[in-house]
């Protein structure tokens, strides 16, 4: 299947400062990217869709100044996670929706850690 | 709005035991259905999926049939084995290209 990758695979910043985590569809193109984010024996939560070239679509509760999401190209969306907070602790997996299959492919997600 | 409920777990079996995990699923209109499995440090990986009503998924000897009556997508597997352990996730999808609704995982944890 196709691969998605993303970077960093695990990251530990201080309150209050900026994370950037990149998510890569490395042998498809994806006009269509999603984000999701885990907590500890919970779901994942879808948090926005990410539409190459135009602005992302935030799902209902997810603010869109908090987490800035940019998809500037066919195989790159990057999340900003902005003025971090410890409660913004969690693990971010991204998604790339391959049309050909009609298929997601997941990444192998993001441990955010904030202190 | 879409959603997924799926039994809790943990699920502890023996090997060679019958799997069921049950899945049924809210949604508007005729969504495909998925199950995921997330292996110990690894990422989702899809297992299988029915896109229409009384299709039937099946791989890796797991199968699942949509069920549009019942709404339903309960995941079974006949002989379980000591590497079937991973966090399987049941999950929805209303359009192609949109997010996906998943269920909170179910834990199973196979004994040899």
């Amino acid at each position: 299947g196709a691969v998605v990758s993303q970077h960093p695979s695990r990251v530990i910043c201080k309150s209050g400062t900026s994370v950037k985590i990149e998510c890569r569809s490395l042998d498809f193109q994806a006009t269509t990217m999603f984000w999701y984010r885990q907590f500890p024996k919970q779901s994942l939560m879808l948090m926005a869709t990410s539409n190459e070239g135009s602005k992302a679509t935030y799902e209902q509760g997810v603010e869109k100044d908090k987490f800035l999401i940019n998809h500037a190209s066919l195989t790159l969306s990057t999340l900003t996670v902005t003025s971090a907070h410890p409660e913004d602790s969690s693990f971010y997996i991204c998604s790339a929706w391959d049309s050909a299959p009609n298929e997601q492919f997941f990444g192998p997600g993001t441990r955010l850690t904030v202190l | 709005g879409n959603s997924v409920t799926q039994m809790e777990g943990p699920v502890t079996l023996s090997e060679e035991a019958f799997l069921t995990i049950n899945c049924t699923y809210t949604a508007t209109g005729y969504p495909s259905l998925f199950w995921y499995v997330q292996y110990p440090g690894e990422g989702l990986q899809l297992l299988l999926k029915a896109t229409k009503a009384d299709d039937k998924g099946s791989n890796k000897g797991f199968e699942a049939t949509y069920r549009k009556e019942t709404t339903s997508f309960h995941l079974e597997k006949g002989s379980v084995q000591v590497s079937d352990s991973a966090v399987y996730f049941c999950a929805l999808r209303g359009g192609g290209a949109d997010g996906l609704t998943f269920g909170k995982g179910t834990h199973l944890i196979i004994q040899p």
